[in-house]
């Protein structure tokens, strides 16, 4: 059981450019976010996801885009990559019930130059 | 407006001594508390959780105390393990909102032989 998966592990990006994070569960769980962390910060939500085709903004959505085709993928689209949007990413799976216990890939660590 | 607050950046104790730390919430539509350990290079890991209706759970050497009136929880750890040693995030969720959840800055726990 992989449970979330993400990758790259590690990306440079220039100012300008354009790339999707990927990520992947195997746990059927109908819930997934990403959230963004900064040196000396916590997590703070980009996007989230209910349900495949169902998305919404979090607390910092600006630059980014998803989309939830299926259960078990969510991507996270970087538009036009800028130096604030360096940071380690999280994708986070949940199966709700209740308790919203989230599971968390290994992280993209994404450096924009 | 920070929601859920961690104060104290780092603790340090010494091995099999209880470790303690602290978060502070102001959204009173949380209902649902838990806490994450974080190791270097590597994503959250759920450690214990607490909901509203509970003032205290116990999982082993973990114990998350929920003081309600003062939006107030703890983590105890005891006896402390240099395996303790990692951040530790405190989160807050308004369930059924699950995938959503709000993170403190987090307390590096580091616990000394």
């Amino acid at each position: 059981n992989a449970g979330v998966t993400q990758t790259p592990k590690f990306q440079v990006l220039k100012t300008g450019q354009s790339m999707t994070l990927q990520c992947a569960q195997d746990m059927n769980h109908e819930y997934m976010s990403w959230y963004r962390q900064d040196p000396g910060m916590g997590l703070r939500l980009i996007h989230y996801s209910v349900g495949a085709g169902i998305t919404d903004q979090g607390e910092v959505p600006n630059g980014y885009n998803v989309s939830r085709s299926t259960t078990e993928d969510f991507p996270l689209r970087l538009l036009s990559a800028a130096p604030s949007q360096t940071s380690v990413y999280f994708c986070a799976s949940s199966p709700g019930q209740a308790k919203n216990i989230q599971y968390f890939g290994a992280g993209t660590r994404l450096s924009v130059l | 407006d920070q929601q859920v607050k961690q104060n104290s950046p780092s603790l340090s104790v010494q091995e099999g001594r209880i470790s303690i730390l602290n978060c502070d919430y102001t959204n009173s539509m949380f209902d649902y508390f838990l806490w994450y350990k974080k190791y270097p290079a590597e994503g959250p890991t759920f450690l214990i959780s607490i909901s509203s209706i509970k003032d205290k759970n116990e999982d082993g050497r973990f114990t998350v105390f929920l003081n309600k009136s003062a939006k107030h929880l703890s983590l105890h750890i005891v006896p402390s393990q240099p395996g303790d040693s990692a951040v530790y995030f405190c989160a807050a969720s308004a369930v059924p909102n699950a995938g959503k959840s709000t993170f403190g800055d987090g307390t590096t726990l580091t616990v000394k032989p």
